[in-house]
């Protein structure tokens, strides 16, 4: 499809375990997002990418929490050690150039049992 | 440091009348605002957005408005749907610093 895409969709994992969620950005998009939503909660930012760089990280929560992109496509983002905090919806969304709209993806549900 | 901020959690209009979402924001550097849509389980969607260069900006039941001088935005929904019923939310950049900033929603009701 043409949009964003984000996997898995849903993801229960064990405390402590680690989790890689992952985003299909849509081609050609040069920037990259990643939001969380914790339940009854905002948009909470988290990192920015321009290309493959991330200009903006000020939003990880703590030193659990990376991300990279690739080939100034996909994206993974990492978070090692999951915590019950940790559960939310991870949000991704990609805007192809400066002062555009940005899309987003249907999200990742993450789950820390 | 909430940068943008949406203080009305929810709001419940009647069908067919006008519906009023209010957004403010606090850095002067944000000259590009949008504003989304969400359903439950769904991504956000995209409604409509408005350049600081303008003060209005239309596209069918939906309009944004934007006072720079009170730094504050607007989104008036005329006539107002039952499938208008969502969590709204306002967003605002800059165009050096292009992290997209999310205000925290505001939960639009749609009576019949």
């Amino acid at each position: 499809g043409a949009g964003v895409s984000q996997s898995p969709s849903n993801k229960v994992t064990e405390k402590g375990k680690d989790v890689e969620l992952r985003c299909d950005p849509i081609s050609g998009h040069t920037a990259l997002y990643w939001y969380r939503q914790s339940l009854g909660q905002g948009l909470e930012f988290l990192i920015y990418f321009q290309g493959n760089s991330a200009p903006d990280k000020s939003g990880l929560p703590s030193d659990r929490f990376s991300a990279e992109r690739t080939g100034g496509s996909v994206s993974t983002l990492t978070i090692q050690r999951t915590q019950q905090e940790d559960s939310a919806v991870y949000l991704c969304a990609s805007r192809p150039g400066p002062n555009t709209e940005a899309f987003f993806g249907q999200g990742t549900r993450l789950t820390v049992v | 440091d909430q940068q943008v901020k949406q203080n009305s959690p929810s709001l419940s209009v009647q069908e067919g009348r006008i519906s009023i979402l209010n957004c403010d924001y606090t850095n002067s550097m944000f000259d590009y605002f949008l504003w989304y849509k969400k359903y439950p389980a769904e991504g956000p969607t995209f409604l409509i957005s408005i350049s600081s260069i303008k003060d209005k900006n239309e596209d069918g039941r939906f309009t944004v408005f934007l006072n720079k001088s009170a730094k504050h935005l607007s989104l008036h929904i005329v006539p107002s749907q039952p499938g208008d019923s969502a969590v709204y939310f306002c967003a605002a950049m800059g165009w050096r610093a292009q992290k997209l900033v999310f205000g925290q929603g505001t939960r639009l009701t749609i009576n019949p």
